[in-house]
């Protein structure tokens, strides 16, 4: 059965800190993993992430990918209130399936 | 510009009644997905569609139907409402192995 796991589930850390999320996960016929913020309503894209080791930046936001050991981490630098979502993390398998973790509940306080 | 449409936003049913979830995207995407979210689950695929006339299953596919007569819509029905149907329903559309998928509003369903 494929799985997608985060942790934490719920964080709680002040602005200006640094935070790292974690995604593992055990699929087969992997394609990519994937990274959504979800504030209020629906997901939003933002990253998608092939190969192992190459970082992929978004002002604040980095991931990285490691196949071997199956797992992305997702870094969020000087974390500001805007911050504050359900970060989700997803896989793309090959027969076009994608399939989401719990998410991981972070909130920034002020 | 629209996006991805899902109506209605909220609904509430009856054990027993069969309703449409409607969804519908502008964007020519061949990629279409039904995913309902509850508490502390995340987002469970219920069915998607890689082009009109193409179905499949996703985890969680039982008490669901979906139909994609045409690239645009891609409605989900539900034949006979339980309650553990309860849940927001989110559509999604995306060009395929992009990852990227566009989701609409969400429709919040109650069941009683």
């Amino acid at each position: 059965e494929d799985k997608v796991v985060q942790s934490p589930l719920s964080l709680v850390v002040h602005e200006g800190d640094t935070v790292t999320l974690n995604c593992s996960y055990e699929v087969t016929n992997f394609r990519s993993l994937l990274w959504y913020k979800q504030e209020k309503k629906a997901p939003t894209f933002l990253f998608m992430l092939t190969s192992s080791g190459i970082e992929k930046k978004s002002g604040r936001l980095s991931s990285i990918l490691d196949k071997k050991e199956l797992f992305s981490i997702l870094n969020i630098t000087a974390t500001q209130t805007g911050d504050s979502a359900i970060y989700l993390c997803a896989v793309e398998k090959r027969d076009d399936k994608i399939i989401f973790g719990k998410g991981t509940r972070l909130h920034i306080l002020p | 510009n629209a996006g991805v449409t899902q109506t209605p936003k909220f609904q509430v049913l009856k054990t027993g009644q069969s309703m449409t979830l409607q969804c519908a995207q502008d964007m020519n995407h061949e990629y279409m997905s039904w995913y309902r979210q509850d508490p502390g689950m995340g987002l469970r695929l219920i069915h998607y569609s890689v082009g009109a006339g193409i179905t499949d299953q996703g985890e969680v596919p039982n008490g669901y139907n979906v139909s994609r007569s045409t690239t645009e819509d891609f409605p989900l029905r539900l034949l006979s409402a339980a309650p553990s149907q309860t849940s927001v329903y989110f559509c999604a559309s995306s060009y395929r192995k992009t990852g990227e998928l566009f989701f609409g509003e969400g429709s919040r369903l109650t069941v009683l």
